[in-house]
């Protein structure tokens, strides 16, 4: 069965200080990976989709990696208003999207 | 261009009703994913719809139906509503070929009383 987990589940910044978001995949036929962004009560905001391990992909502070069993969600120098819960999910051969639980980062001023 | 829109977004129903959701994609996507989340499952798959035919499904009960039209808007169904249903529904649209990035609506917020 596919398995998606993400660590850690809360993580508290303050403004500036870097940080790592971790995402590890178990599935049968990985078609790519995405990561989105939600704020609370809203739907999830696409951020980037990787396809082949060695890939990279980057956006203003944040920058997404991936490995052939993991991706990372890099956010440097964070602002409080990169608070939110970051959403990794894989697509499967299968056409559906398999989502982890999410990280939930707040970052204080 | 216009984002995937969702109707309605709110919505108050009792446990034994049925309720029908809408889902309106991106113009030109001609595939549309619907999940439920909530905060002990998180987000999970329901099923997904193209031409107007379903290709996959989650492991729901058949209380959950949906249906795509020819225009691609799209429409799923729970019936006989149980208290657990109550969730964030959130349909996602992509042109339909795999490997493609879903995008998201809003969601309808349904709360089973």
């Amino acid at each position: 069965e596919d398995q998606v987990t993400q660590s850690p589940e809360a993580l508290r910044l303050q403004e500036g200080e870097s940080s790592s978001l971790n995402c590890s995949y178990t599935v049968s036929g990985l078609r790519g990976l995405f990561w989105y962004r939600q704020d609370p009560g809203k739907g999830p905001e696409f951020l980037f989709t990787l396809y082949s391990a060695g890939e990279e992909k980057e956006k203003e502070r944040l920058k997404a990696t991936l490995t052939k069993k993991e991706s990372f969600l890099h956010i440097t120098a964070p602002k409080p208003e990169d608070s939110a819960t970051y959403l990794c999910a894989v697509h499967t051969n299968d056409y559906k999207l398999s989502f982890g639980a999410g990280t939930t980062v707040t970052v204080r001023a | 261009k216009a984002g995937v829109t969702q109707t309605p977004r709110y919505l108050i129903k009792t446990r034994g009703q049925q309720v029908t959701l809408s889902c309106s994609p991106i113009s030109g996507h001609r595939s549309v994913s619907w999940y439920q989340q909530t905060p002990g499952q998180g987000l999970q798959f329901l099923f997904e719809y193209f031409s107007e035919t379903q290709r996959n499904k989650g492991n729901f009960p058949g209380r959950f139906s949906g249906r795509q039209f020819s225009n691609s808007r799209s429409e799923m169904n729970v019936s006989t509503l149980e208290l657990g249903d109550s969730a964030l529904y959130l349909c996602a649209s992509s042109g339909g070929a795999g490997r493609e990035t879903q995008y998201f609506g809003p969601g309808t917020r349904l709360l089973v009383l």
